[in-house]
């Protein structure tokens, strides 16, 4: 079964500074991988994902994030972090294709201060 | 053009009653799924509906039940609520005939639930 692993609860950045939000993940098969964003309060908004093709994927506001097949990482990252970026963020796998069985990861709490 | 809509937004229920959540899927999506995010935890899949049929299901009890309509749009029902249930619920559409590169799921508002 895939699953992924946030390792860090909670990430604090300097507004300016880049920051990186750190994903893992496990699967039988090839995977597919994502990052959504969640605002108080709020469902969960899409970013970006990784199907095939470039490692680096760009996302939506200034987001993107590198595979690693090698090290079975997909870490999110932004080269200038504002103070609007601060948010529940998670990963999540799919190890199917064609399935919405995606796994979540526990989150990761990004607080960017000014 | 709308996106997915979940309704209603907040609900309290009192242990052992009956709730229904409804879901409309984003235009042109076909697939509607089901997650329960628990307070502090990530989403966790409950089940999956296309073409007016449960094609996947994950770790919840038969308490958890659907159903998908022919517009697409989907119901949860959750039987005998436990106090563990409460929960934001979670729906999420996608477009399982668009090939791969939309298979990325857009998510409502969700559903606050509450049991007391």
């Amino acid at each position: 079964a895939q699953s992924v692993a946030q390792p860090e609860d909670q990430v604090n950045v300097a507004e300016g500074n880049p920051l990186t939000v750190k994903c893992t993940y496990s699967v039988s098969g090839n995977p597919y991988l994502f990052w959504y964003v969640q605002y108080p309060n709020r469902g969960l908004q899409f970013l970006l994902k990784y199907i095939t093709g470039d490692n680096l994927v760009k996302g939506s506001y200034g987001f993107e994030a590198e595979f690693n097949k090698s090290q079975t990482s997909f870490h999110l990252k932004k080269p200038s972090a504002l103070v609007s970026d601060s948010a529940l963020y998670f990963c999540a796998v799919r190890d199917m294709l064609w399935s919405n069985d995606m796994r979540f990861g526990a989150g990761t709490r990004l607080t960017v201060k000014p | 053009d709308a996106g997915v809509t979940q309704s209603p937004t907040h609900l309290i229920k009192t242990r052992g009653q009956q709730v229904t959540l409804r879901c409309s899927p984003k235009s042109g999506h076909d697939t509607v799924s089901w997650y329960q995010q628990a307070l502090g935890q990530g989403p966790q899949f409950i089940f999956q509906y296309y073409e007016e049929e449960e094609r996947q299901r994950g770790n919840f009890p038969d308490r958890f039940s659907g159903h998908q309509f022919p517009n697409y749009s989907s119901e949860l029902n959750v039987n005998a609520l436990w106090l563990g249930d409460s929960a934001l619920y979670l729906c999420a559409s996608s477009s399982e005939g668009q090939g791969p590169a939309n298979t990325e799921a857009f998510f409502g508002q969700g559903t606050r639930l509450t049991v007391v």
